[in-house]
């Protein structure tokens, strides 16, 4: 374990839905970084948080957005929910921003229907 | 943008059999390597990773890597697999002075005992 922690488990929404989930760093963590793992895939970078200011971002669109709170957890937000947003979306945190190790969480399955 | 190319997408092995899954990634400056393993059920963890020194990188669990900079590869390797190997593995890429990876597909490995 890695003491990442996220929730829920697993969400089921509706197309067109909007959906929040979050994740908790691990102690001393002030990075937390999102990905999306469809299903056969890699994970994908989304964005990364430092220090509650967004630090970079893949190639996502706007209607993905995320909040780090002082406490360093986060949240990612996902509006006008697609099908193709169907995913494993994972968080990892980290020391700092060019750290070279990342703990990752267990993942919030997301599906949309 | 930089690519990750994992070759071997689905891999079946007898217990003590040698294992090699392939990594390729397309990118020309320096590169910070990763193998990551998901057993089944389990969050994505570390198995090694290479930043700087020597080209052969060892891991956790009997696994080691081989950077080769001339082939742009990080091939993993392990002498003997167990039945407990049995997992996705994931090769990932960072450019030097990113923070952004860039994961392969993954290879499925399945060990029969």
């Amino acid at each position: 374990e890695t003491g990442v922690t996220q929730s829920p488990t697993h969400l089921i929404k509706t197309r067109g839905q909007q959906v929040t989930l979050r994740c908790s760093s691990q102690s001393g963590h002030n990075t937390v970084s999102w990905y999306q793992q469809a299903l056969g895939q890699g994970p994908q970078f989304i964005f990364q948080y430092y220090r509650e200011e967004e630090n970079g971002r893949g190639n996502f669109p706007p209607r993905f957005s995320g909040l780090q709170f002082p406490n360093y957890s986060s949240e990612l937000n996902v509006n006008a929910l697609l099908l193709g947003d169907s995913a494993l979306y994972l968080c990892a945190s980290s020391l700092e921003t060019n750290s070279r190790e990342q703990y990752f969480g267990p993942g919030t399955r997301l599906t949309v229907t | 943008a930089q690519s990750v190319s994992q070759h071997n997408h689905h891999v079946i092995l007898s217990e003590a059999a040698s294992l090699e899954l392939g990594c390729n990634y397309s990118y020309g400056g320096t590169v910070n390597l990763f193998w990551y393993v998901q057993y089944p059920g389990q969050h994505l963890q570390l198995l090694l990773k290479y930043f700087s020194g020597d080209p052969l990188v060892k891991g956790i669990k009997g696994f080691e890597a081989e950077f080769i900079k001339s082939k742009f590869s990080f091939n993993l390797r392990k002498p003997s697999v167990q039945w407990s190997d049995t997992a996705e593995y994931f090769c990932a890429v960072k450019p030097g002075g990113s923070y952004i990876p860039t994961f392969g597909r993954g290879t499925s490995l399945i060990v029969h005992p």
